[in-house]
C-alpha cells in the first residue's frame, strides 16, 4: 500500500491561486468519494481543511476547495495568503476503515 | 468540547514495546459515534495511519504494521491506547491519536487531533 502521490512542493505569489494534485489508485481516490485533506504548520498537529472530496468544515476560509477527477483529487487555495504557507496533506478511505496519506507537499508563499 | 491528549515514554529501546495514551475529554469513549486513531508522521516526513478502534473494541490497522500494533480502550478512564511491539529506529515519530469521523458510515476524515507526543527508538 504506497502512499498518495503529491507533489513536493508548489508555490505562488499572494493573491493567486495555487492547487495541490493528489494521485491514487483505482482502489483508493478513484474508488471513494471519501478524500480529505490536511494543513500542518511545523511542530504543530495538522488540521482538516477539506472531507468528503469537496466540503469545508465550519471555521475553514471558502479559499480552500476541493475537487476530484479519477484517480486524482485536488485543493485548491485562491487568494493565497501568507498564512496558507504550510505542509498539506491528502488523505483517502480504502475501504473497511483504513485509510492512506498523501506524501505531502509544502506550499510556498512568494 | 472535543480534546484529545497523548503521554507516554518519551525514550524506548529497540526491540521493546512502546506504549501511548490517549486521554479524551468532552465526549464519553464508550458511546461516541466516532472511531479512536493513532497516526504517526516521522521526524521531516509524511504522515501514516497507524489504525482505529471503536469503543467497541471492533479495530483496523494498516497492513504494514498490523502484526506488531495493538489498539485498544478503556472506557473506564476515557483513554484508548496504542502498542507497539518489536520496535526499531523506523518506528522513531510523532504520535498523533485522532478523531475519526463523518457525518454517517463510513468514519471517514480525522479532527480533533492531539498535539502529538516524540517517541523516539534508541539504547
Amino acid at each position: 500500500q504506497s502512499a498518495l502521490t503529491q507533489p513536493a512542493s508548489v508555490s505562488g505569489s499572494p493573491g493567486q491561486s495555487i492547487t495541490i494534485s493528489c494521485t491514487g489508485t483505482s482502489g483508493d481516490v478513484g474508488a471513494f468519494y471519501y478524500v480529505s485533506w490536511y494543513q500542518q504548520y511545523p511542530d504543530k498537529a495538522p488540521k482538516l481543511m477539506i472531507f468528503d472530496v469537496t466540503k469545508r468544515p465550519s471555521g475553514v476560509s471558502n479559499r480552500f476547495s476541493g475537487s476530484k477527477s479519477g484517480n486524482t483529487a485536488s485543493l485548491t487555495i485562491s487568494g493565497l495568503q501568507a498564512e496558507d504557507e504550510a505542509d498539506y496533506y491528502c488523505t483517502s478511505y480504502t475501504g473497511s476503515s483504513t485509510f492512506i496519506f498523501g506524501t505531502g507537499t509544502t506550499v510556498t508563499v512568494l | 468540547q472535543l480534546q484529545l491528549h497523548e503521554s507516554g515514554p518519551g525514550l524506548v529501546k529497540p526491540s521493546e514495546t512502546l506504549s501511548l495514551t490517549c486521554t479524551v475529554s468532552g465526549a464519553p469513549i464508550s458511546s461516541s459515534p466516532y472511531f479512536w486513531a493513532w497516526i504517526r508522521q516521522p521526524p521531516g516526513k509524511g504522515l501514516e495511519w497507524i489504525g482505529n478502534l471503536y469503543y467497541n473494541a471492533e479495530s483496523y490497522y494498516n497492513p504494514s504494521l498490523k502484526s506488531r500494533v495493538t489498539i485498544s480502550v478503556d472506557a473506564s478512564k476515557n483513554q484508548f491506547s496504542l502498542k507497539v511491539n518489536s520496535v526499531s529506529a523506523a518506528d522513531t515519530a510523532v504520535y498523533y491519536c485522532a478523531i475519526l469521523m463523518g457525518p454517517g458510515a463510513p468514519w471517514r476524515f480525522f479532527d480533533h487531533w492531539g498535539q502529538g507526543t516524540l517517541v523516539t527508538v534508541s539504547s
